[in-house]
């Protein structure tokens, strides 16, 4: 079975801290993702990678960066945090070859900033 | 552009009683569609597919959605709901081989199971 892995369930951070995301995959998937889901809207894209040191952005990308120095591994960093980053986030992994785009998610990590 | 949108935010249904969530896609290309279900505390786990082969899916759990092209709709039924299905449910759409590799998502509907 694919498994992707969120290394923390739970955070708890203070407005203008530097928070790291982190997220594994096991079954060497090229591309990965970054969602943000909160109630009524759903998943929305922040940024994802389809290549070791590569990224492109989604679609709110804004007070996010990515870090992806190796395949199994992408990290969500958000530089300063503020309240309105407080959210759930989930990693996603897909194949590269698979043109279906079906995603792998991991549990997600529940970020509040106070 | 591609964008997903679910009709009804909340679903209420009595235990046995069919359920029938609402989607309706755009897509500037033949879209591949997804159902994926979330339960309390965990992430997302996929429910079926549609890829272009035959319209009508069969998924895990007795799920099942019909791609009906001429109303660009993706609806997910079951004929006779348990009280597991109790969750929040998300159609989503990629953009077939064009090479975006991302799903857009709709913004999901929560199912609830009366006993």
């Amino acid at each position: 079975d694919v498994k992707v892995t969120q290394s923390s369930r739970y955070l708890v951070k203070r407005t203008g801290e530097k928070v790291f995301l982190e997220c594994v995959q096991d079954m060497d998937h090229e591309n990965m993702f970054w969602y943000r889901q909160d109630p009524g809207l759903g998943l929305r894209l922040i940024y994802f990678s389809y290549d070791v040191k590569m990224k492109e952005k989604g679609d709110i990308p804004e007070g996010y960066s990515v870090s992806r120095e190796k395949k199994e591994r992408f990290s969500l960093i958000l530089e300063s945090a503020s309240t309105n980053q407080t959210s759930m986030y989930l990693c996603a992994s897909s194949l590269g070859t698979s043109n279906t785009g079906e995603l792998f998610f991991g549990e997600g990590s529940r970020l509040t900033v106070l | 552009a591609q964008s997903v949108t679910q009709l009804g935010s909340h679903v209420s249904v009595s235990e046995g009683a069919l359920v029938l969530l609402r989607c309706n896609y755009s897509s500037s290309v033949p879209p591949y569609l997804f159902w994926y279900v979330q339960y309390p505390n965990q992430g997302l786990q996929l429910l079926l597919k549609y890829t272009s082969a035959a319209t009508l899916v069969k998924g895990i759990n007795g799920f099942e959605a019909e791609f009906k092209k001429s109303e660009t709709s993706f609806h997910l039924t079951k004929p006779s709901a348990h009280m597991s299905d109790a969750a929040e449910y998300f159609c989503a759409v990629s953009e077939g081989d064009t090479g975006r590799r991302a799903l857009t998502f709709g913004s999901g509907t929560r199912l609830q199971v009366q006993p």
